[in-house]
């Protein structure tokens, strides 16, 4: 079974463009959530879909934007990109709402110029 | 606010220690600890507790959550180099919270 993939793997952007990253689930998993992860701020929560319905919101502003398709895979959108959104973003998917079946991609690692 | 507290931030060992992870909290509505290993990329799930005093165990790994004091330690017993990794603990409570992990570094 394909584990979780994330494109693109490595972006470099500047201040003030949008962004839009990609994660495709383990097949048949339709919980699909979105963590960005900085040296100084930890792993945090952005949101969590679960069919094509945003489930759950972490405290991040509203320049950081998702959304669901059908077959249960996410993008992520970042608008008006900032210095301070450098970083790994994962995604993570579940087949349920139970976290310990909560497989990780291999992230996107994100560098804003 | 919700916050998880991972300590030590980082730890260097030689093989065959025993290291103790700490991870306190204070989060609404809790509902399960969850500890995770971060090689490169990815983080991996380790152990999932919800009761009190109940000890999980994975070969050389195990944890325990104490309800009480609000805090999980982790344990890992003859430690190898394949152990370096970041360990990070989340908190499920009404949103789930990481802590900003312990960077354990296993020398030969």
């Amino acid at each position: 079974k394909a584990g979780v993939t994330q494109t693109p793997r490595y972006l470099i952007k500047t201040r003030g463009q949008q962004v839009t990253l990609s994660c495709s689930p383990i097949s048949g998993h339709r919980s699909v959530s979105w963590y960005q992860q900085t040296p100084g701020q930890g792993l945090q929560f952005l949101f969590e879909y679960f069919s094509e319905t945003q489930r759950n919101k972490g405290n991040f502003p509203g320049r950081f934007s998702g959304r669901q398709f059908s077959n249960s895979r996410s993008e992520m959108n970042v608008s008006t990109l900032e210095l301070g959104d450098s970083a790994l973003y994962l995604c993570a998917s579940s087949s349920s709402t139970r976290l310990e079946t909560q497989y990780f991609g291999p992230g996107t690692r994100l560098l804003v110029l | 606010e919700d916050k998880v507290v991972q300590s030590p931030l980082s730890l260097v060992v030689h093989e065959g220690d025993t290291v103790t992870l700490n991870c306190s909290y204070e989060v609404t509505n809790f509902r399960s600890l969850l500890w995770y290993k971060q090689e490169k990329k990815a983080p991996t799930f380790l152990f999932m507790l919800t009761s009190s005093g109940i000890e999980k165990k994975s070969g050389r790994l195990s944890s325990i959550l104490d309800k009480k004091e609000l805090f999980s330690i982790l344990n890992i017993t003859a430690t190898q180099t394949g152990d370096s990794a970041i360990y990070l603990c989340a908190v499920d409570g009404n949103k789930l919270v990481f802590g900003a992990g312990t960077i354990l570094r296993v020398k030969s």
